[in-house]
C-alpha cells in the first residue's frame, strides 16, 4: 500500500503571507500516461472535502491562482502565494495511482 | 448541477447492519465510477470502496473487505453500501463521490480524482 506523509500537520499563517504544505509518497505516483496521480483537497469545518488541485498541478474550477500545486514522482507541494482568511481548513493530499487510495494525515491551516 | 445525497445512516449496535444510499442527479450516472469514503470523528479521510460504471470493477479497502458490499442501480441513479458485522471503529461520516468517466464508447484511463462529493451520512456503531 502507498503511504502518504504530509508536513507540517499544523500551519499557522499571517494573512497576506506565503505558505506551503509538503506531501511525500512511499512510491512514485507517476501514472503510465505521464500524469502524477496526486490530488489536493481542502475540508473546511463542517463541510465535505473539496477538490483544489488534480493530477499534481491542475487547479479545479473556482480555485484562485494564488494556490498552486507542483512536484512529481514522490514529492509534491501545495503553495499559497499569499494566504487569505477563506483558506482556513484542513488540507489533504491523496493518491489514486492504485487501490487502496490513500490520504495524507491532513494539514490544519489556521490564521494567526 | 451535480448533486449527491447520502442517506441511511444512524445508530446501530456492534455486529449489526446498515445500508447507505447515495442519490445522484445532474449527470449521466451510468457513465461514471462511484466511490465511498469515510471520516471517523476528528480523524482524516479514508477511501472505502469503488464500483465501475457497469459494476464489473469493484474494489474495497482491507478494513471493510468481506463485511461491506458496494452496489449501484443505474436505472434509479443510486449508489449503495451494505454494511454488515459493524464494529465501533466503523463509526464515521460516510461520503459518496463521483469518480472517473467511463461510457460505453470511451473511458478516462488516467488517475481518478473526485470533484463531486455528497454532504455525508453519519454512522454510529455503539451499544
Amino acid at each position: 500500500d502507498i503511504v502518504m506523509t504530509q508536513s507540517p500537520l499544523s500551519l499557522p499563517v499571517t494573512p497576506g503571507e506565503p505558505a506551503s504544505i509538503s506531501c511525500r509518497s512511499s512510491q512514485s505516483l507517476l501514472h503510465s500516461n505521464g500524469d502524477n496521480s496526486l490530488h489536493w483537497y481542502l475540508q473546511k469545518p463542517g463541510q465535505s472535502p473539496q477538490l483544489l488541485i488534480y493530477l499534481g498541478y491542475n487547479r479545479a474550477s473556482g480555485v484562485p491562482d494564488r494556490v498552486s500545486g507542483s512536484g512529481s514522482g514522490t514529492d509534491f507541494t501545495l503553495k499559497f502565494s499569499r494566504v487569505e482568511a477563506e483558506d482556513v481548513g484542513v488540507y489533504y493530499c491523496m493518491q489514486t495511482l492504485q487501490t487502496p487510495y490513500s490520504f495524507g494525515q491532513g494539514t490544519k491551516l489556521e490564521i494567526k | 448541477q451535480v448533486q449527491l445525497v447520502e442517506s441511511g445512516g444512524g445508530l446501530v449496535e456492534p455486529g449489526g447492519s446498515l445500508r447507505l444510499s447515495c442519490a445522484a442527479s445532474g449527470f449521466s450516472f451510468s457513465d461514471y465510477y462511484m466511490n465511498w469514503f469515510r471520516q471517523a470523528p476528528g480523524k482524516g479521510l479514508e477511501w472505502v470502496s469503488y464500483i465501475g460504471n457497469r459494476v464489473i470493477n469493484i474494489h474495497y479497502a482491507d478494513s471493510v473487505k468481506g463485511r461491506f458490499t458496494i452496489s449501484r442501480d443505474n436505472v434509479e441513479n443510486s449508489l449503495y453500501l451494505q454494511m454488515n458485522s459493524l464494529r465501533p471503529e466503523d463509526t464515521a461520516v460516510y461520503y459518496c463521490a463521483r469518480g472517473r468517466y467511463c461510457s460505453d464508447i470511451s473511458c478516462y484511463t488516467g488517475a481518478e480524482y473526485f470533484q463531486y462529493w455528497g454532504l455525508g451520512s453519519l454512522v454510529t456503531v455503539s451499544s
